[in-house]
């Protein structure tokens, strides 16, 4: 079946620093990607999609100079939070369009800003 | 507005027991889908099952059952016999085509506790 694979899976990061975080497809090309983000005990919120060779559209309340997008090919999405900060702690998960599968989610990123 | 909600926070129950979740959605499109995902403390999602708008009959997977009725705009989740793997959140979610199917709308989710 498809894969997503999400890598890291945790990262502990000093506040003011930036951290990247990769999305991608093993085994199916991704025409659009998503990424999500969830507080401790909340849902999952779509923060932007982003479709391969163009700009992410980004979600109502989402900075997008802080949570930078690429997705430079159709197998690989990045999600870069620049200047990180405590509050900005969550589990960021992505998930992948392909023309086949359908959607399918990554295992996400734990990430902890101290 | 919530499109998706999921009323019951948190669920205890004892193995074996059979326990239903929830769902109740809200879209002003004809055609949509929904789904059901299950997040272990591990944190992935795993797929449970897509349903689209114009299939309404229930589905039977092993101990998993739904029950999709337009009727109350509701999806419920049922496991029979519940077991201790069983304990995770578990979230419905709604797609729709106005959206092109590309944005999920999630519940808040489910917190199932299964006690051996």
């Amino acid at each position: 079946g498809a894969v997503v694979s999400q890598h890291p899976s945790r990262v502990i990061c000093k506040s003011g620093t930036s951290v990247k975080i990769e999305c991608r497809s093993l085994d199916f090309q991704a025409t659009t990607m998503f990424w999500y983000r969830q507080f401790p005990k909340q849902s999952l919120m779509l923060m932007a999609t982003s479709n391969e060779g163009s700009k992410a559209t980004y979600e109502q309340g989402v900075e997008k100079d802080k949570f930078l997008i690429n997705h430079a090919s159709l197998t690989l999405s990045t999600l870069t939070v620049t200047s990180a900060h405590p509050e900005d702690s969550s589990f960021y998960i992505c998930s992948a369009l392909g023309r086949g599968p359908g959607y399918t989610f990554g295992s996400g990123t734990r990430l902890t800003v101290v | 507005a919530q499109k998706v909600t999921q009323a019951q926070t948190e669920i205890s129950v004892v193995e074996k027991e059979d326990v239903t979740l929830d769902c109740v959605y809200e879209t002003r499109d004809t055609t949509y889908y929904l789904f059901w995902y299950k997040q272990p403390p591990s944190g992935e999602l795993v797929f449970l099952i897509r349903r689209n708008s114009f299939d309404e009959q229930n589905e039977i997977s092993g101990r998993y059952s739904w029950n999709f009725q337009k009727s109350t705009s509701s999806f419920n989740f049922t496991i029979t016999a519940s077991q201790v793997v069983d304990s995770a959140v578990y979230f419905c979610a709604l797609s729709e085509i106005a959206d092109n199917f590309n944005k999920f709308y999630f519940g808040s989710g489910t917190k199932l506790n299964v006690k051996p």
